[in-house]
């Protein structure tokens, strides 16, 4: 079972670079969301999407876009990488109408921007 | 403003000991309570979830209950293990967007062999 599959698992950018991470998973969820988790903070929510073709802004959207183009894929684009985006980024998803919600974790991506 | 907030910060105990950290949420417009175990270099996997005040959920030597009237959750772990050493979120879900999640900062438990 992959579950949610997230790639890179590290990444170094300097300032002003854009990236992709890249999120995937099996399981036919309709949701997925991206969260960042920082020092002293909970886990903020970046991104969501309640199904293809249609995405929503969370809590702290700015710099970040996402697509969702497949149920399976939900990618986050950094536009223009700030220090201020070194963070941990986790992918998650659930499935619509059932299970209360319960939220299947990628194993996060640790992102450096110097 | 809605917060979740989770006490203790950190926890250290010895194998064998039994202990409990508790999570806070506003009482009012209540959905749902989540609590996840995160290890670390893992991602958070999900323990329970629950929306009936007085709701007891048990899994193995973990259970949690709830108090949605006075906005707490207890999460108990009976007979400690090296193997329970993990953070321990909870998140609480508002009536109304029962797909958002507010997530305090955790309990980080350490049980020493």
């Amino acid at each position: 079972n992959a579950g949610v599959t997230q790639t890179p698992k590290f990444q170094v950018l300097k300032t002003g670079q854009s990236m992709t991470l890249q999120c995937a998973q099996d399981m036919n969820h309709e949701y997925m969301s991206w969260y960042r988790q920082d020092p002293g903070m909970g886990l903020r929510l970046i991104h969501y999407s309640v199904g293809a073709g249609i995405t929503d802004q969370g809590e702290v959207p700015n710099g970040y876009n996402v697509s969702r183009s497949t149920t399976e894929d939900f990618p986050l684009r950094l536009l223009s990488a700030a220090p201020s985006q070194t963070s941990v980024y986790f992918c998650a998803s659930s499935p619509l109408g059932v299970a209360k919600n319960i939220q299947y974790f990628g194993a996060g991506t640790r992102l450096s921007v110097l | 403003i809605l917060n979740v907030e989770q006490s203790p910060q950190s926890l250290h105990v010895q194998e064998g000991d039994s202990t409990n950290f508790t999570c806070s949420f506003p009482s009012s417009n209540f959905y749902a309570l989540h609590w996840y175990r995160w290890e670390t270099a893992k991602s958070p996997e999900a323990l329970f979830v629950m929306t009936l005040n007085g709701d007891e959920k048990k899994k193995g030597r973990i259970s949690a209950t709830l108090n949605t009237k006075e906005g707490y959750s207890y999460l108990y772990i009976k007979g400690s293990q090296p193997e329970d050493s993990a953070t321990y979120l909870c998140a609480f879900t508002p009536a109304g967007n029962n797909r958002k999640l507010i997530w305090g900062l955790g309990t980080s438990l350490a049980v020493n062999p």
